[in-house]
């Protein structure tokens, strides 16, 4: 495996599961991210983790909860999630979270519906 | 406070053309990075060209090259003899320093090449 993968690529959920979005980087990178990508909305940051440290948490509800044990894994649980939570769940890494470069590699993103 | 701006939802190009995609931005930083993405229809956003904010020569990668106007915040990507395979949504993104939680999206356009 090359680049940053994501499963699963699609994932139907009602409003009661719980469920986890993986993501794994090959890249070496030390930060990784996760996005929500909306229908007719920007890329909004969601989570950032540095050094397996969660270093930014942009008012994301509670019923997200990101998990980092090392740098190259990350997930995203979900519990009790809402309609307005289908989207595109994308993850990504990067070298150097604090450089003005960081450039970030992204996945091929997990599609969530909720019911 | 940070902004991006991506006046154009769609276009459509024909193939072989040149095609500018426009992007400005609003910042108080001194230091900050723009790049842009291109996201196809599979997902997954593919990192294609950055431009520093004191970089003196306009970015280039291959038929990407980035038109960087600091004084007028403008940071245009353009592609040269247009292939079908660039149909696809475009992102301007800027980064400023000290905190992966100013990196933002602009709204996207949608470019479609016409064969």
């Amino acid at each position: 495996e090359t680049g940053v993968t994501q499963t699963p690529r699609h994932l139907v959920m009602g409003m009661t599961n719980k469920k986890s979005l993986k993501c794994e980087q090959h890249l070496g990178h030390n930060a990784m991210y996760w996005y929500k990508q909306s229908a007719k909305k920007p890329l909004e940051l969601m989570f950032v983790y540095s050094l397996e440290e969660r270093v930014e948490n942009n008012s994301v509800p509670s019923r997200f909860s990101p998990e980092c044990p090392n740098s190259s894994h990350l997930f995203l649980h979900l519990h009790t999630l809402q309609p307005e939570d289908s989207a595109l769940y994308l993850c990504a890494s990067s070298q150097d979270p604090l450089g003005s470069r960081n450039e970030q590699f992204f996945g091929p993103g997990t599609r969530l519906t909720v019911l | 406070a940070q902004k991006i701006t991506q006046t154009q939802p769609g276009m459509f190009v024909q193939e072989k053309e040149a095609v500018t995609l426009d992007c400005t931005y609003d910042t108080s930083d001194q230091s900050y990075g723009l790049f842009w993405y291109k996201q196809p229809s599979s997902g997954e956003m593919i990192f294609l060209i950055y431009q520093g904010s004191y970089d003196e020569q306009n970015a280039t990668e291959g038929r990407y090259s980035l038109n960087f106007q600091k004084a007028r915040k403008s940071a245009n990507l353009v592609i040269s003899a247009s292939q079908l395979g660039d149909s696809a949504m475009y992102f301007c993104a800027m980064r400023g320093i000290g905190g992966a939680s100013k990196i933002i999206f602009g709204s996207g356009t949608r470019l479609s090449i016409r064969p």
